[in-house]
């Protein structure tokens, strides 16, 4: 099956930047969304189809694609943006969707 | 706008069917060319893509579930919902419904226990 590959847990302190990788064959092909998730709440959308952000989302997030690979940026990065983070796409078809493992940010 | 709300047992014995219903308000369930999403994630653990329906009634399931998965709509009652048979503790999770990437519900706790 299809697989979305994230890294487990980035840190960076506040004013820095964050960057949150996602691999997958097929995302040359399909759109990839990002999602925040707080403890407790349901997820976010942050970004969508690769790179862009829908109403409400500050400036500092913003998302990029380059070949198998997708990245979440976070500029300036605040308290506030600490949570996990996931990458969602589809396989080549198109048809089943995936979830990346997800990447708790740290904020240290 | 559009909001979601999961609506079902927040406990299911082993073995029976997990029911759960997605209540849309704010706008109609046929309006648009979205399609509607099941998705779960077990306590401390990532996000499930458990499948989707498109209001004509297409569907796409997750190839691990499928065999125990249907999802349907009801564009009458603005509700589409879940239902996942022969469960185990494996299925205890938090279920989401969303309009397709940008609109989610609250989430519901599903525990799977005699």
């Amino acid at each position: 099956s299809y697989e979305l590959t994230q890294p487990p847990s980035v840190s960076v302190s506040p004013g820095q930047t964050a960057r949150i990788t996602c691999s997958g064959d097929a995302l040359p092909k399909q759109y990839a969304y990002w999602y925040q998730q707080k403890p407790g709440q349901a997820p976010v959308l942050v970004i969508y189809k690769d790179s862009e952000r829908p109403s409400g989302i500050p400036e500092r997030f913003s998302g990029s694609s380059s070949g198998t690979t997708v990245t979440l940026t976070i500029s300036g990065v605040q308290a506030e943006d600490e949570a996990d983070y996931y990458c969602q796409s589809a396989d080549s078809s198109g048809t089943d969707q995936v979830f990346g493992g997800g990447t708790k940010l740290t904020v240290l | 706008q559009v909001q979601l709300q999961e609506s079902g047992p927040g406990l299911v014995k082993p073995s029976q069917t997990l029911s759960l219903t997605c209540t849309v308000s704010g706008g109609s369930i046929s309006s648009g060319s979205y399609y509607w999403s099941w998705i779960r994630q077990p306590a401390g653990k990532g996000l499930e893509w458990i499948g989707r329906i498109y209001t004509s009634g297409s569907t796409n399931y997750n190839p691990s579930l499928k065999s125990r998965v249907t999802i349907s709509v009801d564009t009458s009652k603005n509700q589409f919902s879940l239902k996942l048979s022969s469960v185990t503790a494996a299925d205890t999770a938090v279920y989401y419904c969303a309009r397709a990437y940008d609109v989610w519900g609250q989430g519901t706790t599903v525990t799977v226990s005699s």
